[in-house]
């Protein structure tokens, strides 16, 4: 089966400009789940999606946005975009929410804001 | 809120060598999951071990295994037979159960080196 898939892999964009971040989970997973990595540190929580439905958000501004669709795959919005939006963007799947349910992560988008 | 410490930004160890990375967190929540991740060079993270608060026997995957210290809120991984392919950043996560706070909260990683 293939795991988590992300689009593009990588993308520079310049300071202003708006940026599209697409996700597939697993086949069979509801929950997807948006964390941003800058370079050093952990992974940090943007958005949780469940049925089509924000389950959870990160402390972020309101310049990130997202949304899940009826096959479950996922988008992440950024607009007005900052130097310091430059990072690994991860997408992660679970077959469920919940705490329970462990989450896969795809290979990451990464952005470089100049 | 949750937070979760890795103390060693950096470890090395000899090919076939045992290495333990240490993780602590804090938590108010009575049920909750850790998690070790690994992320090669290539970026994609990979799931190493979990463990579930619940559970008082140790999680173990082939050469990883973990201490969990629960009263102690520790959380190690132990690499026995380290390989080549085990240079990574690890990083050790911690989720809650609770409703609106399923997020993974993740340390800030170790980079360990396999020297061969």
């Amino acid at each position: 089966d293939a795991g988590v898939t992300q689009s593009p892999t990588h993308l520079i964009k310049t300071r202003g400009q708006h940026v599209t971040l697409r996700c597939s989970p697993i086949s069979g997973h509801k929950s997807v789940s948006w964390y941003q990595q800058v370079l050093g540190q952990g992974p940090q929580f943007i958005f949780q999606y469940y049925e089509k439905e924000e389950r959870g958000r990160g402390n972020f501004p309101d310049r990130f946005s997202a949304r899940q669709f009826p096959n479950y795959s996922s988008e992440l919005n950024v607009n007005a975009l900052l130097l310091g939006d430059s990072a690994l963007y991860l997408c992660a799947s679970s077959p469920q929410r919940g705490g329970q349910e462990t989450q896969y992560f795809g290979p990451g988008t990464r952005l470089l804001v100049l | 809120a949750q937070t979760v410490t890795q103390s060693q930004p950096e470890m090395s160890v000899q090919e076939a060598e045992t290495v333990t990375l240490s993780c602590t967190y804090d938590t108010s929540e009575s049920n909750y999951y850790l998690f070790w991740y690994k992320q090669p060079p290539s970026r994609q993270m990979i799931l190493v071990i979990r463990q579930e608060a619940y559970k008082q026997q140790n999680a173990t995957e082939n050469r990883f295994s973990v201490n969990f210290q629960k009263a102690a809120k520790s959380f190690s991984l132990k690499i026995s037979d380290s390989q080549l392919g085990d240079t990574a950043m690890y990083f050790c996560a911690f989720i809650g159960t609770n409703f609106g706070n399923e997020k993974l909260t993740f340390g800030t990683g170790t980079r360990l080196t396999i020297i061969p």
